[in-house]
């Protein structure tokens, strides 16, 4: 079955600064990445995903890419706001009724002001 | 419109006791999911149901029971919890398969067992 690696398990970065997280996966037929946040106390949800067929999508400070070929997708958080500050997850699946989503172990991401 | 909401949030049980999680979503959302999650582990699925009726075995389903009698809620059950099951247990919907629809997760329910 699909097993996802997610690294690294804590980051802390400076307000301002960028933030990238990575996770590898190991079933080739995966083709949907999406990408979870869950701040301190409340429920995950879902910030951004990506399928096979794109490289890579953006959406305002947060940008998402994926490499097929080598089993791997990043997320990259620019000029790092407190508020980032948050367990983030990434996950990968089949698409389709039967695909269900496996998650990384989670990368706690600390801002400091 | 409430989303997807558990109760209870919190509980503590006595070893070898049984209890029950519901899980209720208004958004007649097909499939629902009930996740563990615990400190270094992410989320890892215990049960899953494409319908009503339905159920199918996750990642980790040992110790638990469930039930999706009505479409709207999915019944998580421990019959004789164990320490082990201290975890912060997550429902979910979707409206199709997780594998290309956004989860929506309830708020989380808190279970200890000592």
């Amino acid at each position: 079955g699909e097993n996802v690696e997610q690294h690294p398990s804590t980051l802390s970065v400076q307000e301002g600064d960028s933030a990238v997280i990575k996770c590898t996966y190991s079933d080739s037929a995966s083709n949907y990445f999406p990408w979870y946040k869950q701040e301190l106390g409340k429920r995950p949800q879902l910030i951004i995903d990506i399928r096979s067929n794109v490289g890579e999508k953006k959406d305002q400070r947060i940008a998402v890419t994926l490499n097929k070929t080598a089993k791997h997708f990043s997320l990259h958080i620019t000029e790092t706001q407190p508020e980032d500050s948050a367990v983030y997850f990434c996950a990968a699946s089949i698409t389709g009724s039967q695909g269900n989503l496996i998650f990384g172990k989670g990368t706690k991401l600390s801002v400091k002001p | 419109n409430a989303g997807v909401t558990q109760t209870p949030k919190f509980r503590v049980l006595k070893t070898g006791q049984s209890m029950t999680l519901l899980c209720a979503q208004d958004m007649n959302h097909e499939y629902m999911y009930w996740y563990r999650q615990d400190p270094g582990m992410g989320l890892r699925l215990i049960h899953y149901s494409v319908g009503e009726g339905t159920t199918a075995k996750g990642e980790v389903p040992d110790g638990y029971n469930v039930s999706r009698l009505k479409k709207q809620n999915f019944l998580l059950g421990l019959e004789s919890a164990a320490p082990s099951q201290t975890s912060v247990y997550f429902c979910a919907s979707s409206k199709q398969g997780s594998g290309a629809n956004v989860l929506t997760f309830g708020a989380g329910s808190r279970l200890t067992v000592l």
